[in-house]
């Protein structure tokens, strides 16, 4: 069974730009989730998605947004990039359920130049 | 809604050495509990869980945890620390808000030969 793939691993922008990031969950996992990590924060949830609704939110700015496609596929976007933008994104997927394991993706850091 | 304490965002061990690692949980006690690993450049994995089953839980590669309600804690624990275990260490509480996964400040742990 193939695990959460995010693709593209790396990525450098430039300042003002903005980015589409894409992650694919496991098959019958319709829950998405997206997290920032960065060294001075931690990891910070930034929102889920399921049956292509974004059902939570974390305190990010309008400039982080996301969707989710009938196939379960979840995609965000930073608009505007910033330097503080830089960071480590990783995308968890799950079964729906209490208590269900959360499956991550390996992430895509980003760097803002 | 739960939320995990993490103690100490740095842990320095020698190889051979225990490891202890801490997460206390506020509130009630929580129908479950999740220790998750990093490793250097990847995704979090899970390395066990507690659910109400058993207040002693066995993780992969020696790790374990033991849930104790009197401490509102649920620290990690490996008996000898090997250099591959270098890795940072996530506690996570239950789900809050249907799938927000909500986690600690995690403990960066450093294996010295």
């Amino acid at each position: 069974k193939a695990g959460v793939t995010q693709t593209p691993r790396y990525l450098i922008k430039t300042r003002g730009q903005q980015v589409t990031l894409s992650c694919s969950p496991i098959s019958g996992h319709r829950s998405v989730s997206w997290y920032q990590q960065t060294p001075g924060q931690g990891l910070q949830f930034l929102f889920e998605y399921f049956s292509e609704t974004q059902r939570n939110k974390g305190n990010f700015p309008g400039r982080f947004s996301g969707r989710q496609f009938s196939n379960s596929r979840s995609e965000m976007n930073v608009s505007t990039l910033e330097l503080g933008d830089s960071a480590l994104y990783l995308c968890a997927s799950r079964v729906e359920g209490q208590g269900t394991e959360a499956f991550f993706g390996q992430g895509t850091r980003l760097t803002v130049v | 809604a739960q939320s995990v304490t993490q103690l100490g965002s740095h842990v320095s061990v020698s190889e051979g050495a225990l490891v202890l690692l801490r997460c206390n949980y506020s509130s009630s006690v929580p129908p479950y509990l999740f220790w998750y690993v990093q490793y250097p450049n990847q995704g979090l994995q899970l390395l066990l869980k507690y659910t109400s089953a058993a207040t002693l839980v066995k993780g992969i590669n020696g790790f374990e945890a033991e849930f104790k309600k009197s401490e509102t804690s649920f620290h990690l624990t490996k008996p000898s620390a090997h250099m591959s275990d270098a890795a940072e260490y996530f506690c996570a509480p239950p789900y809050n808000q249907g799938g927000k996964l909500i986690f600690g400040q995690g403990t960066e742990l450093s294996v010295k030969p």
